[in-house]
């Protein structure tokens, strides 16, 4: 069946660092593929997307790339801010036509921006 | 607000007992759809609606587990003779049919089985 699997956390960096949290997957045909984003007390929320080969997702300054060949789809921002803080999760979408509409998640990255 | 919500937020149950979860999803969404998240994992799939049709169910939705959507709006997810493996925040989410069809998710009931 679909899975994905993503690099474990915790995170920790400091304000203005690099990040990037690896991700990959394993599903048939074309996926779309997702990141959420999970602030403290909050529910998930999605923070981008990507629906095909090479497409590059990207919203808040994060980026993601759909790299079919690796089966990839790695967040990374360039320089993060404490109130970046969170879990977040890579997950996929089987392609339309299907038949299923459920998203297969990671465990999560939780991520901590220290000042 | 005019989001997915979802009540209880918590819920502490004893063992053996029932409990119901409510979900009302965003007015026009078609798709409602419960995950299960245990702490230190992802969300986990249960099961669908596409109105007030239920259309997928994973096989983690054991026999005590049943969802209804009557009236193709609000859903509500059952648990029956809860155990303490049951205990877990529990996800609802909604989305159309066309168009964007981004899943927007609720805050969650977690659950707690003493």
């Amino acid at each position: 069946g679909d899975s994905v699997t993503q690099m474990e956390g915790p995170v920790t960096l400091s304000e203005e660092a690099f990040l990037t949290i690896n991700c990959t997957y394993t599903a048939t045909g074309y996926p779309s593929l997702f990141w959420y984003v999970q602030y403290p007390g909050e529910g998930l929320q999605l923070l981008l997307k990507a629906t095909k080969a090479d497409d590059k997702g990207s919203n808040k300054g994060f980026e993601a790339t759909y790299r079919k060949e690796t089966t990839s789809f790695h967040l990374e921002k360039g320089s993060v801010q404490v109130s970046d803080s969170a879990v977040y999760f890579c997950a996929l979408n089987p392609p339309r036509g299907a038949g299923s509409y459920q998203l297969t998640f990671g465990k999560g990255t939780k991520l901590s921006v220290i000042p | 607000d005019t989001g997915v919500s979802q009540d209880p937020r918590h819920k502490i149950t004893k063992r053996g007992q029932n409990v119901t979860f409510r979900c009302d999803p965003i007015s026009e969404h078609n798709r409602l759809y419960w995950y299960r998240q245990t702490l230190g994992q992802g969300p986990e799939f249960l099961t669908y609606f596409q109105n007030e049709a239920q259309l997928e169910k994973s096989r983690l939705l054991s026999d005590r587990f049943s969802a209804e959507r009557p009236k193709g709006s609000f859903s509500t997810l059952e648990i029956q003779r809860t155990e303490q493996g049951d205990s877990a925040m529990y996800l609802c989410a909604s989305s159309l049919v066309l168009g964007n069809t981004e899943a927007f998710f609720g805050q969650g009931t977690r659950l707690t089985v003493v």
